[in-house]
Parts: C-alpha cells; sequence; structure tokens
C-alpha cells in the first residue's frame, strides 16, 4: 500500500530537549516536505526536499532541521524544542510536477507535539 | 503577498444543498497547478480535485468540481449536494511548476453541513 508513515503520532516533551519525528514514503517519491498546522494559520511549510541530499527551507524554518540521507526518509529535527513549537505536524510526498493530479502531495497521518 | 487566500473562515450548508468554498491566488508562474484537500476531524489530509493552468474545462470530480476564472485568478471549490460527512476543513493549495519547490496553502475554511 502506498503510503506515507510518521513516527510518533503524538508526543509530549519539555522545552530544550532534542526530538525526531520520523517521516517514511513507499512511493519513490523525489519530493518530501514537512508542514506544520496551527489554528487560523493553515498548513505553513517548513522545510522541503526535492531528492537525496538536497533541502531547503520554506516558510518557517526557524528551529527545526531536516536531511535527506535516503530517498524514502526525511526526519524532522528540534533541536531545542520550545513552546511556540507546540502544533500538529505533516510529512507529505510528491513526484516531481510534471503537470496533473499526480502532481499532488500524499500526507503522512501526523503528529502532534506538544512541548511543555 | 499572500500565494493562496481562503476569505471564509467558516461556512454552513444545509444538507443536500451545494455550497462553494472560495480560493484566490497569486502566482506569476504561467504554468501552476491548484489542489483542494479535505481535512476531516480525524486529522488526515484527503486531496479531492486538481486544476491545472493550461486546463480548458473546470475539473470535476464526482460531487466536486472547481469553478477556474484564470483572468481573476480564482480557484472555487463546488461541493453539490453536501453532506453530512463534507464537514470538515478545506484546504485550497497551488504548486507553481517551474519552481515545483514549494507547496502554498490557504488558511482553510471550516465547512459545517447542517441536517
Amino acid at each position: 500500500e502506498a503510503q506515507v508513515t510518521q513516527n510518533p503520532r503524538y508526543l509530549i516533551t519539555v522545552t530544550g530537549k532534542k526530538l525526531t519525528v520520523t517521516c517514511s514514503q513507499n512511493m519513490n517519491h523525489e519530493y518530501m516536505s514537512w508542514y506544520r498546522q496551527d489554528p487560523g494559520l493553515g498548513l505553513r511549510q517548513i522545510y522541503y526536499s526535492m531528492n537525496v541530499e538536497a533541502t531547503d527551507k520554506g516558510d518557517v524554518p526557524e528551529g527545526y532541521k531536516v536531511s535527506r540521507k535516503e530517498k524514502r526518509n526525511f526526519p524532522l529535527i528540534l533541536e531545542s524544542p520550545s513552546p511556540n513549537q507546540t502544533s500538529l505536524y505533516f510529512c507529505a510526498s510528491s513526484p516531481p510536477p510534471l503537470g496533473g493530479a499526480a502532481d499532488t502531495q500524499y500526507f503522512g497521518p501526523g503528529t502532534r507535539l506538544t512541548v511543555l | 503577498a499572500q500565494k493562496i487566500t481562503q476569505t471564509q473562515p467558516g461556512m454552513f450548508v444545509q444538507e443536500k444543498e451545494a455550497v462553494t468554498l472560495d480560493c484566490t491566488y497569486d502566482t506569476s508562474d504561467p504554468s501552476y497547478g491548484l489542489f483542494w484537500y479535505k481535512q476531516p476531524s480525524s486529522g488526515e489530509m484527503i486531496f479531492l480535485i486538481y486544476q491545472g493552468s493550461y486546463d480548458q474545462q473546470n475539473a470535476t470530480e464526482g460531487r466536486y468540481s472547481l469553478n477556474f476564472q484564470k483572468a481573476r485568478k480564482s480557484a472555487n471549490l463546488v461541493i453539490s449536494a453536501s453532506q453530512l460527512g463534507d464537514s470538515a476543513m478545506y484546504f485550497c493549495a497551488m504548486r507553481e511548476r517551474n519552481t515545483g519547490n514549494q507547496f502554498y496553502f490557504g488558511t482553510g475554511t471550516s465547512l459545517t453541513v447542517i441536517p
């Protein structure tokens, strides 16, 4: 089954304790991305990756790191989490834009993070 | 400037009626794709419909259709014959093809279907 998986699904942590949210896709997609969703703000892109070893900042990259060492994996790292990073996080993947409905993103189930 | 604007934070519709969710976009790229996603209360993001910038006809997928007005840069989602299960958040999004690097999302519209 084609899917994007994220772990953990729920996480409560404390300020300053480093954490990693994993993301993996089995569709051989080149493009992967991380978003955060906050009430009233929609989805905002944190980082994206066009392929292995190719990452770039989205709209809200501060406080986050990513890496893309393998095509299928795109972990999100919070080196020193703060309460303002409490949010719902989505990982997504897609093929390159060729024009058509297949350009859509496939989303993981989301990770609800609470930083105390 | 906002790339995607959804001006309706919340909408109500009577069951079996049609409803239009508004979306305007901003781009100078002549080649782009527009997407609508549904997010039910369970949280997952569900792809609904796609419209390409060069598509001559409005996209349709079952009860969903996209009212694409290119000159006005609008891509409104029309849901016909609303059902209780349509109650959800709806997001409009855009992907510019020449960059292809970023998806831009609107802030969403919360739709409630009233029995």
